[in-house]
């Protein structure tokens, strides 16, 4: 059994570009969510995909896009990218079902926006 | 939104030594998980707690939602101990969770 993996681990880019990053869920989890840690501080949710659909979103601005694909993967996207989205972003999968919700957290990607 | 509230929010203990973390909530949940964040980001799953007790060697967590908290016991700390622990819960009917904002770790040799 694999676990949460996110790739890349690092990502440098500039102010007005766009980034996408990835994951893949842990084997048999059909539910991934994406959070936002900013340095010091606790991660903020970014939102949530059930079997290919949106199904939850934080309070994060439009240019905060995503996808779940058939085999559960998924990408984050990221537009007109600004200096305050330089953060670690982690992508947890999860299988909800009666009695437990255990969200496993991948290694998560590390995005400078200078 | 529900809060969530850590404490201590820094805590520096010698080898050897025992501590108790808290983790107090605003709103009922049906999901409480406590985490250990490693020098590199890497959230570790230490506990699913929504209530009760559990144990898992040194560690052991207790939920007590009819009164909103939880508590993180660490006994016997060791060095590899340090690091950041989170509590984060989920609202019943919300599928997301809320992170506290830490207690940082340190265990000194």
């Amino acid at each position: 059994e694999t676990g949460v993996t996110q790739s890349p681990t690092h990502l440098i880019k500039t102010r007005g570009q766009q980034v996408t990053l990835r994951c893949s869920s842990q084997s048999g989890h059909n539910t991934v969510s994406w959070y936002q840690q900013a340095l010091g501080q606790g991660p903020q949710f970014i939102f949530q995909y059930y079997r290919e659909e949106e199904n939850g979103r934080g309070n994060v601005p439009p240019r905060f896009s995503g996808l779940q694909f058939p085999n559960y993967s998924s990408e984050l996207n990221v537009n007109a990218l600004e200096l305050d989205d330089s953060a670690l972003y982690l992508c947890a999968s999860s299988l909800p079902s009666p009695g437990t919700d255990t969200q496993y957290f991948g290694p998560g990607t590390r995005l400078t926006v200078l | 939104g529900i809060q969530v509230e850590q404490s201590p929010p820094d805590l520096i203990l010698q080898e050897g030594a025992n501590s108790t973390l808290r983790c107090n909530f605003s709103d009922s949940v049906n999901n409480l998980q406590w985490f250990h964040q490693n020098p590199w980001g890497q959230l570790i799953n230490l506990f699913y707690i929504p209530s009760g007790t559990k144990q898992n060697g040194r560690l052991s967590a207790t939920t007590v939602a009819t009164e909103r908290y939880s508590l993180l016991y660490i006994s016997s700390s060791q060095t590899t101990d340090s690091g950041v622990y989170f509590c984060a819960v989920e609202r019943t009917g919300r599928r997301a969770l809320t992170f506290g904002s830490g207690t940082r770790l340190q265990v000194q040799p």
